[in-house]
């Protein structure tokens, strides 16, 4: 079955600076790779989600970025805000299974 | 617009009681459910998910059950609650309506405190 690794585990910036947080599925059917955010003792909540078919979207201040070869994903926020800090989960799927998420990155963001 | 609702939302239980968590999701139909656990700080555990009524995928062995009894109520079930069993637990649905049923949604959680 599809296993995803996410790192870093925790990642503290500066506000303004750029956040990445990186991504590898190991099952090359997947083609659904979406991202959540879920702030402190709330539900995750999607912000941003790519499929097989398209390298790069972006959303504002936040983009992901696909490399199907090396099969990974990538979450880039730019101008990080106090607000950005959350925990932020990647997850892949592939038809027909449920979504399988990484463990999770605590984003810090230091004004 | 669809709507996800978990009661309740805080529970302090005793070792070795049962329990029954509820999720209903209004606005669509026939949505694929899930059940996560959440331990403290930690990340999402898949432990059921179901296609359609009656039908339920099990993705851990555990004291836990699940039951779908209605298209759009999903319920998490236990005879005899361990400590382990304390954490955030999420109900989430995807559904052709949200326009994919790779996406899924995520209720507001149910605390869950065993002691």
């Amino acid at each position: 079955g599809e296993n995803v690794e996410q790192h870093p585990s925790t990642l503290s910036v500066q506000e303004g600076d750029s956040a990445v947080i990186k991504c590898t599925y190991s099952d090359s059917a997947s083609n659904y790779f979406p991202w959540y955010k879920q702030e402190l003792g709330k539900r995750p909540q999607l912000i941003i989600d790519i499929r097989s078919n398209v390298g790069e979207k972006k959303d504002q201040r936040i983009a992901v970025t696909l490399n199907k070869t090396a099969k990974h994903f990538s979450l880039h926020i730019t101008e990080t805000q106090p607000e950005d800090s959350a925990v932020y989960f990647c997850a892949a799927i592939s038809d027909g299974t449920p979504l399988v998420f990484g463990k999770g990155t605590r984003l810090s963001v230091i004004a | 617009s669809q709507t996800i609702h978990q009661w309740p939302a805080t529970l302090v239980q005793p070792v070795g009681s049962p329990l029954s968590l509820e999720c209903t999701v209004e606005g669509t139909s026939n949505p694929n459910l899930y059940w996560y656990r959440q331990a403290a700080g930690r990340g999402l555990q898949l432990l059921f998910y179901s296609v359609g009524i009656g039908q339920i995928s099990s993705e851990v062995p555990q004291n836990l059950s699940a039951s779908r009894p209605q298209d759009r109520q999903f319920i998490l079930s236990s005879k005899k609650l361990l400590l382990s069993d304390s954490g955030f637990y999420l109900c989430a649905w995807s559904g052709l309506e949200a326009g994919s049923t790779d996406t899924q949604y995520f209720g507001p959680g149910t605390r869950l405190t065993v002691l």
